[in-house]
């Protein structure tokens, strides 16, 4: 069936290191959504992404979405320790497109 | 500004008890999703529905049932909890699916059964 990866898994940096997860869907998005769900808390939104090859930046975040739309990426430049969290993409599946689906999550730690 | 409210947040069952989680959004979304979230397994999405009295089963349905009868509320039901039921359950509400709008998420329901 339709699904939407992530890797990796798990990422340990060093603060002031940069970190990236990636996002691959099973087929073609009309667009992809990032959530950050701090421990023990629930997910936030944090961008959509439409166009394809389109990049968005939020201050230290860069997302990317690739010319195919079957793939994204968020790079955080420098990590801070306020970065701790699993961030998830997501995207509508499904044949009507209404299923938010959402990859299985990256979880950054960063050492101080 | 309540925005998305799950009731309760946390639950111990006992194996073979019917329970159900409540969602309520304030925020007149016409889309609404239930998701299970377990240790390594990311946010799976059981049932969803797109509007008033219409629901649709997710990637694992299997063990739940959902009603939609008011906008607002959004039901999840078990019908006889099994121990593999035990998990995080996230309600979660928007204007549409991924129409240049975002997912609200609840605080989280935290549900054992033993």
């Amino acid at each position: 069936g339709q699904q939407v990866m992530q890797i990796p898994q798990y990422q340990h940096v060093q603060e002031g290191e940069d970190f990236t997860t990636y996002c691959n869907s099973s087929t073609t998005l009309s667009n992809i959504q990032w959530y950050k769900q701090r421990p023990g808390g629930h997910p936030v939104f944090l961008i959509q992404l439409v166009k394809s090859g389109e990049v968005k930046k939020q201050k230290r975040l860069t997302f990317q979405f690739g010319e195919a739309k079957k793939n994204s990426s968020l790079h955080i430049t420098a990590t801070q320790t306020t970065d701790v969290g699993t961030y998830f993409c997501a995207g509508p599946l499904g044949n009507a497109g209404n299923m938010l689906t959402f990859g299985g999550g990256t979880r950054l730690m960063v050492k101080p | 500004n309540a925005g998305v409210t799950q009731t309760p947040k946390f639950r111990v069952l006992k194996t073979g008890q019917s329970m159900t989680l409540l969602c309520a959004q304030d925020m007149n979304h016409e889309y609404m999703y239930w998701y299970r979230q377990d240790p390594g397994m990311g946010l799976r999405l059981i049932h969803y529905s797109v509007g008033e009295g219409t629901t649709a089963k997710g990637e694992v349905p299997d063990g739940y049932n959902v009603s939609r009868l008011k906008k607002q509320n959004f039901l999840l039901g078990l019908e006889s909890a099994a121990p593999s039921q035990t998990s995080v359950y996230f309600c979660a509400s928007s204007y549409r699916a991924g129409r240049n709008t975002e997912a609200f998420f609840g605080q989280g329901t935290r549900l054992t059964v033993v």
